[in-house]
């Protein structure tokens, strides 16, 4: 099973309001990414995390809060966003390690298509 | 820093040709290469994976070519089909030492074949 997956598929909020995405993978990978995408843009790495501590934190605003309560499950806090963060939101999960059988290939989830109000 | 550049930005051919995507990067310290597949509105579905290490990849009608010292790696895709039709993005991978869990992504090439 080499399946990412996110929850909604869209979301629409106002400034005010507090959401939730989430990510989840069964593959035994123990890193997880957030990425952001705009319309025509490459993905743009906004968190890592591996073996569940953030290892990565691309100065993202304080408004977005990542969590990572298992090694399968990653979520993205939001809170007081702007209309320009909406965007595609990615997650991605690898096999993080030093030896040579370990790949590190990224697989990506579906995506959730935020919109901001 | 590392740059990832893709050429063309964008390809319009007739099904059934043979075509190649270009990827060239600036720093041939790299961990691997990464070609994935975009289509629109949707997530990045990864076609093939080259270790530093390779010098190619081969996947159905698909082909990775890595070169590390000249910082290049092509995706050639044989007789091409409109379900081909999707935006390709390359990403490299730096070392495990600096930043290994970062993947720098090139711009993508938008493919469209036509019937």
């Amino acid at each position: 099973d080499t399946e990412v997956t996110q929850t909604p598929k869209h979301l629409v909020m106002g400034m005010t309001n507090k959401k939730s995405l989430k990510c989840e993978q069964h593959m035994g990978h123990r890193a997880m990414y957030w990425y952001k995408q705009k319309a025509k843009k490459p993905p743009e790495l906004m968190f890592v995390y591996s073996y569940e501590k953030l290892s990565i934190n691309e100065s993202v605003p304080s408004r977005f809060s990542p969590e990572c309560p298992n090694s399968s499950l990653l979520n993205l806090h939001l809170h007081a966003l702007q209309p320009e963060d909406s965007a595609l939101y990615l997650c991605a999960s690898s096999a993080p390690g030093t030896s040579g059988r370990d790949k590190n290939e990224q697989f990506f989830g579906p995506g959730t298509r935020l919109t901001v109000l | 820093k590392q740059e990832v550049t893709q050429i063309p930005a964008a390809l319009s051919v007739p099904e059934g040709e043979n075509l190649v995507l270009n990827c060239s990067f600036t720093d041939s310290a790299i961990y691997n290469l990464q070609w994935f597949r975009q289509d629109p509105g949707k997530g990045l579905t990864s076609l093939l994976l080259i270790q530093s290490s390779q010098r190619e990849q081969t996947s159905g009608r698909l082909n990775a070519s890595l070169d590390k010292s000249s910082g290049r790696s092509t995706l050639y895709i044989a007789a091409s089909q409109p379900g081909d039709s999707a935006t390709y993005l390359c990403a490299v991978r730096p070392p495990l030492y600096n930043q290994g869990g970062k993947l720098i992504f090139g711009q993508g090439t938008e493919l469209s074949v036509k019937p």
